[in-house]
């Protein structure tokens, strides 16, 4: 959706490169996430935030760290990047209303490093 | 956790076939989704069930949620290539609601 946005697009680099992937979004949602995709293992979440003041561990958030600037923005961070890190990475938001949420996914960022 | 779990992973099928595919959740649902993902794009939701039993049709995709509410279907009739792609399934996890994604089934078709 053009509604959420991921800066750059593709990013070539090197280990040990500190590196920030970037996801705005004009929905107005609370709900942010960061996702990786690798062939095979479907979307796996690194982290999420249910509000500015809210950040969660997902599932593989080693190496990775984050930080909710404002409800549109929610960056994702390698500190120290590592070739295990090459991958597809998704930011999402959601709109949760009564019964559940429907999540909103970006174009994606292609990382691969070096 | 919660776990989704999609089979099969992965589908190849002549064009004009029909096929099913398969969700399962290890806890009852209160809804289950459905996204699809074509190559090179990113996840698009594609339907939301939320009672036992329901069934929702997009024009050739037929959405099932089982009785018990913890596994659901996707059948495709009459497959075409433009219904290539990868097909998650994702349901909310207890307490937070947050989604919980299967790994997804990648579909490819044979013209």
């Amino acid at each position: 959706d053009a509604d959420v946005t991921q800066t750059p697009r593709n990013r070539i680099t090197k280990t040990g490169k500190r590196i920030m992937l970037e996801c705005s979004q004009t929905k107005g949602h609370d709900r942010m996430y960061w996702y990786r995709q690798d062939p095979g293992l479907g979307l796996r979440l690194i982290y999420y935030s249910f509000d500015v003041k809210d950040i969660n561990k997902g599932e593989i958030s080693d190496g990775y760290s984050v930080s909710r600037q404002a409800q549109a923005k929610f960056s994702l961070s390698l500190e120290s990047a590592i070739p295990n890190q090459t991958a597809l990475y998704f930011c999402a938001t959601s709109d949760w209303v009564q019964g559940g949420e429907t999540q909103y996914f970006g174009p994606g960022t292609r990382l691969l490093v070096l | 956790g919660q776990q989704v779990m999609q089979i099969p992973q992965y589908q190849h099928v002549q064009e004009g076939e029909d096929f099913t595919t398969y969700c399962n959740s290890s806890t009852t649902l209160s809804n289950i989704q459905w996204y699809k993902q074509r190559p090179g794009g990113h996840p698009v939701f594609l339907i939301q069930l939320v009672k036992s039993g329901e069934v929702k049709k997009q024009k050739r995709l037929t959405f099932q949620f089982g009785e018990a509410k913890k596994n659901s279907s996707l059948h495709i009739t009459a497959t075409q290539t433009t219904d290539v792609g990868t097909y998650f399934c994702a349901g909310p996890e207890g307490g937070s609601e947050k989604l919980v994604f299967g790994k997804g089934m990648k579909l490819t078709v044979n013209p």
